[in-house]
């Protein structure tokens, strides 16, 4: 089946640090991948996705690049601000499916 | 913002008790799903459905059941309540087709304790 692993947290930087939060996945297929982010007592938001191999998604300054030929996903931005303090989920769906498959979730706080 | 509410927002139950959650969307988006998130689990799929009366299970389905017999309330039942169910619950929806800018929307999630 398909899963998706992710580096654990908590993570803690210090605020214009550079972010590397790493993803691998196991699926069969071309899945559709995808990062989401919590805040602090609210729903996931999508933050960015990728369809196939070798786009890159980005939004609000972090990005990610589907990666086939290493089954990654990491994500990544150049100067981390305290109101990125969340928490990082990555996940996929399988070729076909609306279904999403979700890490662990990473923890990244950024102190000033 | 995707119109998804969830209610109850918190809960407090005690073991054996039958508790309903639900899922309301005004988005008219066919497919929905229940998850649950606990630490160090990540998210996990409970059921989801695909239509009215479609559903079907999900990765962690022992102990719930879901009814979908509107196109915009999902509900989930929790038959009789045990301490293992003590979770973070999200509603999610999604539009089906493939459409590039089709997504799963999250709702602010119901935060279940069984004493």
């Amino acid at each position: 089946g398909n899963s998706v692993t992710q580096m654990e947290g908590p993570v803690t930087l210090s605020e214009e640090a550079f972010l590397t939060i790493n993803c691998t996945y196991t699926a069969t297929g071309y899945p559709s991948l995808f990062w989401y982010v919590q805040y602090p007592g609210e729903g996931l938001q999508l933050l960015l996705k990728a369809t196939k191999a070798d786009d890159k998604g980005s939004n609000k300054g972090f990005e990610a690049t589907y990666r086939k030929e290493t089954t990654s996903f990491h994500l990544e931005k150049g100067s981390v601000q305290v109101s990125d303090s969340a928490v990082y989920f990555c996940a996929l769906t399988g070729a076909g499916s609306y279904q999403l498959t979700f890490g662990k979730g990473t923890k990244l706080s950024v102190i000033p | 913002d995707a119109g998804i509410t969830q209610s109850p927002r918190h809960k407090v139950t005690e073991t054996g008790t039958p508790v309903t959650l639900r899922c309301h969307q005004t988005e008219n988006h066919r497919y929905m799903y229940w998850y649950r998130q606990d630490p160090g689990h990540g998210l996990r799929l409970i059921h989801y459905s695909y239509g009215v009366k479609d559903t079907d299970k999900g990765e962690v389905s022992d102990g719930y059941s879901v009814s979908r017999s509107k196109t915009e309330d999902f509900l989930l039942t929790l038959e009789s309540a045990t301490s293992s169910q003590t979770s973070v619950y999200f509603c999610a929806i999604h539009p089906g087709g493939s459409g590039v800018d089709n997504e799963q929307f999250f709702g602010p999630g119901t935060r279940l304790t069984v004493l």
